[in-house]
């Protein structure tokens, strides 16, 4: 059981480039998300997908795109990278029961350098 | 809007020993819940613990523990018989009840190290 997976783990661009984060939950989560962690910061949320076909946004979606591919699959887009995109990207997907509301599952994370 | 604080950056503690991590909050919600997650070196977030606002009694998870003191608007950390794994950076988090239910608000985390 893989959990959440997300590639690449790593990966450097210029500024302008562009590039997408993948994203996949073996689950059967309902609820997909995708935050970033800055140095000296907690998480914010970017955007997320409450159900297969619904996307909405985070606090910081700003220069970012989302797709909601498939139950499994929540991808995270950089039309156009910028320094202040560098980051730390984290996937997470939920259930949406009683009990759990909140309990997140994350994947290992993906550093993004934007030069 | 929510905030989240956690006004100790780095604590240490040796290994056996109990320590207490803090974090308070604002909100003019009633009903919301409460969170600890940890995120070892490796990275990967784990959740700690979890409480709801609306549940007078404190969670706890084996030797951890909570400490909610909801007028006070606090939810401190407590370890016991810390263990060397137990370094990490744990974050403070808020849900709203009614909100999205991933939408977390999360603190700047504190850096715990456990020390032999």
């Amino acid at each position: 059981n893989a959990g959440v997976t997300q590639t690449p783990k790593f990966q450097v661009l210029k500024t302008g480039q562009s590039m997408t984060l993948q994203c996949a939950q073996d689950m059967n989560h309902n609820s997909m998300y995708w935050y970033r962690q800055d140095p000296g910061m907690g998480l914010r949320l970017i955007y997320y997908s409450a159900s297969e076909g619904t996307t909405d946004k985070g606090e910081v979606p700003n220069g970012y795109n989302v797709s909601r591919l498939n139950k499994r699959e929540f991808s995270l887009r950089l039309e156009s990278a910028a320094p202040s995109q560098t980051s730390v990207y984290f996937c997470a997907s939920s259930e949406a029961r009683a009990g759990l509301r909140g309990v997140l599952t994350f994947g290992a994370g993906s550093r993004l350098t934007v030069l | 809007a929510q905030t989240v604080t956690q006004s100790q950056p780095e604590m240490s503690v040796q290994e056996a020993e109990t320590v207490t991590l803090s974090c308070t909050y604002d909100t003019s919600e009633n009903n919301y819940y409460l969170f600890w997650y940890k995120q070892p070196p490796s990275r990967q977030m784990i959740l700690v613990i979890r409480q709801e606002a609306y549940k007078q009694q404190n969670a706890t998870e084996n030797r951890f523990s909570v400490n909610f003191q909801k007028a006070a608007k606090s939810f401190s950390l407590k370890i016991s018989d810390s263990q060397l794994g137990d370094t990490a950076m744990y974050f403070c988090a808020f849900m709203k009840h009614g909100g999205s239910q991933g939408n977390l608000i999360f603190g700047k985390g504190t850096k715990l190290s456990v020390k032999p």
